[in-house]
């Protein structure tokens, strides 16, 4: 398989509980972002890594929120103390430099 | 503040005719332009590009336009085919890192 791949697809979680989810990239590409789209938004940007280094955060991503890429290829999102308004798609991109991302299919994140 | 704006949420087309999806950005600094079109229940998926040194981008059926000093693009499909009926997002960088998306306009083509 060569596309962006995300696991779970779907999760629903209990506010107050603590999720994560995971992304793999297309292997030779070193750039991975994560985005969270809402309900009749587009995505908007969370953080982007430049293989393991994390480059860039959002001011959306708050002090629950952490990414990781260890060795540079997969990347984990973990979200803490789950709020209602955490429920949204979270996408993950890859890309080789600068240029057309490639999607995933998202993990579409409701906290109950 | 909504730095690229797509004002039309929706479009509807007849089959064969062409379809033009418009966008408008605010940064001066946005360099590099990308249209995405997204199915439910699937990641978008990455449509055709453009930077800022052209004015005109094609691939197939497919062509997408920038016009600088009035920061806005516009991507034209043509002809239009029912299979074309999805959410069309355009995105902009500066230095092509974290893009800024709009809200997206749902094309329906009708066959």
């Amino acid at each position: 398989d060569t596309g962006v791949s995300q696991n779970p697809r779907h999760k629903i979680t209990k506010r107050g509980q603590n999720v994560t989810f995971r992304c793999d990239p297309i292997s030779e590409h070193n750039r991975l972002y994560w985005y969270r789209q809402t309900l009749g938004q587009g995505p908007e940007f969370l953080t982007y890594f430049q293989n393991e280094a994390q480059l860039e955060k959002s001011r959306l991503l708050s002090d629950r929120f952490s990414a990781e890429r260890p060795k540079g290829s997969f990347s984990t999102l973990e979200i803490q103390r789950t709020e209602q308004g955490d429920s949204a798609m979270y996408l993950c991109a890859s890309s080789l430099e600068v240029g057309g991302y490639t999607f995933g299919s998202g993990t579409r994140l409701t906290v109950v | 503040d909504q730095q690229v704006k797509q004002n039309s949420p929706s479009l509807s087309v007849q089959e064969g005719r062409i379809s033009i999806l418009n966008c408008d950005y605010t940064n001066s600094m946005f360099d590099y332009f990308l249209w995405y079109k997204k199915y439910p229940a699937e990641g978008p998926t990455f449509l055709i590009s453009i930077s800022s040194i052209k004015d005109k981008n094609e691939d197939g059926r497919f062509t997408v336009f920038l016009n600088k000093s009035a920061k806005h693009l516009s991507l034209h499909i043509v002809p239009s085919q029912p299979g074309d009926s999805a959410v069309y997002f355009c995105a902009a960088s500066a230095q092509g890192n974290q893009f800024y998306f709009g809200t997206g306009t749902s094309l329906t083509v009708i066959p």
